[in-house]
């Protein structure tokens, strides 16, 4: 069965440190791979996704930037983080041809 | 824009009763809806899912229905358990060039009370 391990579940950084969140997941190959961000009281924003190995599609204009290394593996970075930045991060996979959206257990990240 | 709504913030429901969690969308391209539960610090979980051929998808206790024009859907959920106290998600599908983006509504947060 497929898995989805997330890193780390909190981080508290200061403002102007940079950032790297991974993501990897294993039993299954060339998974789409997404980030989404959910502010509080929001619904989840789609920040990047990606059907490849250096493939990265980004969904809206930010401070954030990502990065597919290996064909599971899926990291979201910044080179300085502002107070804006925080909230709760999430990676998910899909099969290259499902709807259906399966996510890890999330990075809860505030900035200081 | 929000393209995908859940006007209801919170829902309170007895147990053993129904639970009913609506969600509204403004875009007919939509053609496929899933619902995600929720629990605290963890990822969203998928729960059930719709296609807009169909008007109801039934797996156990959950039921969801979609009213293609008015532009709703709801999931049921009888009877309701107290672990099913979480926050729910509808989201739409929004094809994309080799991907699918999920457009999710804001979130119902469900209470089951024993």
């Amino acid at each position: 069965s497929q898995t989805i391990h997330q890193w780390p579940a909190t981080l508290v950084q200061p403002v102007g440190s940079p950032l790297s969140l991974e993501c990897t997941v294993e039993g299954t190959s060339n998974p789409n791979l997404y980030w989404y961000r959910q502010a509080a009281g929001r619904g989840l924003q789609l920040l990047f996704y990606s059907v490849g190995i250096g493939q990265i599609s980004s969904e809206v204009p930010q401070n954030l930037s990502a990065s597919r290394p290996q064909d599971r593996q899926f990291i979201l970075s910044s080179k300085k983080l502002l107070l804006s930045d925080s909230g709760f991060y999430l990676c998910a996979w899909s099969f290259p041809d499902g709807a259906a959206q399966h996510f890890g257990d999330g990075t809860r990240l505030s900035i200081l | 824009d929000q393209q995908v709504k859940q006007n209801s913030p919170s829902l309170s429901v007895q147990e053993g009763r129904i639970s009913i969690l609506n969600c509204d969308y403004t875009n007919s391209m939509f053609d496929y809806f899933l619902w995600y539960k929720k629990y605290p610090a963890e990822g969203p979980t998928f729960l059930i899912s719709i296609s807009s051929i169909k008007d109801k998808n039934e797996d156990g206790r959950f039921t969801v229905f979609l009213n293609k024009s008015a532009k709703h859907l709801s999931l049921h959920i009888v009877p309701s358990q107290p672990g099913d106290s979480a926050v729910y998600f509808c989201a739409a599908i929004h094809r994309m060039d080799s991907s699918y983006k999920l457009i999710f509504g804001s979130g119902t947060r469900l209470l089951v009370r024993p």
